[in-house]
């Protein structure tokens, strides 16, 4: 029974496709997040969602959409992938915005060839 | 820009002794700092935290000590034990959001 599942785990795609990737989390959490592990290995944020509203944007390409169409998924979108976008992407959860713990998913490893 | 930084990418201890895990930020207005336990093909998970109005805080065997002076904290693990093995990260809380470091991997030899 997992807490904050992703899916899917794995995505290999071309350039230039578009794809998604779906998180829900069954905690009850009000906060969901996204963040991406680049080739440095920093988890970085890349959005915040509080109850299906946007509260963290930091500078994402518009290419990343994401949607939440309740405060249980939020999932996101990548338009004209590009092969900068190779990451592993976590999705997350926490009971409020600013909550000092967050709770991960197991992590989409994404790449584009 | 990297505000939360963790300089060594790999430490190996030996079962039974003591792990050090050690991690530098910049930002002045944190006002919580937290370690993540990483397994591969699994999520961080939560471990430990300390508030900043603290310089330490223990939890069985993790003990996390806040230098504020040199914006500096560390993670003491005693005694290791091989299932310490992971990737630990640091992160930092400011302005609604959690910034992590870039991690350190662990590893316990027997």
């Amino acid at each position: 029974d997992t807490a904050v599942s992703q899916t899917p785990k794995y995505l290999v795609t071309q350039m230039g496709n578009d794809k998604s990737i779906k998180c829900e989390q069954n905690l009850g959490h009000d906060t969901m997040y996204w963040y991406k592990q680049d080739s440095k290995k920093f988890l970085k944020i890349m959005f915040s969602y509080n109850n299906k509203e946007l509260i963290i944007n930091e500078t994402v390409p518009n290419r990343f959409s994401p949607k939440s169409p309740d405060k249980a998924h939020l999932n996101l979108h990548i338009n004209s992938l590009e092969l900068g976008d190779s990451a592993v992407y976590f999705c997350a959860s926490s009971p409020t915005t600013g909550s000092t713990e967050a709770f991960f998913g197991q992590g989409t490893r994404l790449t584009v060839v | 820009d990297q505000q939360v930084k963790q300089n060594s990418p790999s430490l190996s201890v030996q079962e039974g002794r003591i792990s050090i895990l050690n991690c530098d930020y910049t930002n002045s207005m944190f006002d919580y700092f937290l370690w993540y336990k990483k397994y591969p093909a699994e999520g961080p998970t939560f471990l430990i935290s300390i508030s900043s109005i603290k310089d330490k805080n223990e939890d069985g065997r993790f003990t996390v000590f806040l230098n504020k002076s040199a914006k500096h904290l560390s993670l003491h693990i005693v005694p290791s034990q091989p299932g310490d093995s992971a990737v630990y990260f640091c992160a930092a809380r400011g302005a609604q959001k959690l910034v992590f470091g870039q991690g350190t991997r662990l590893t316990i030899n027997p």
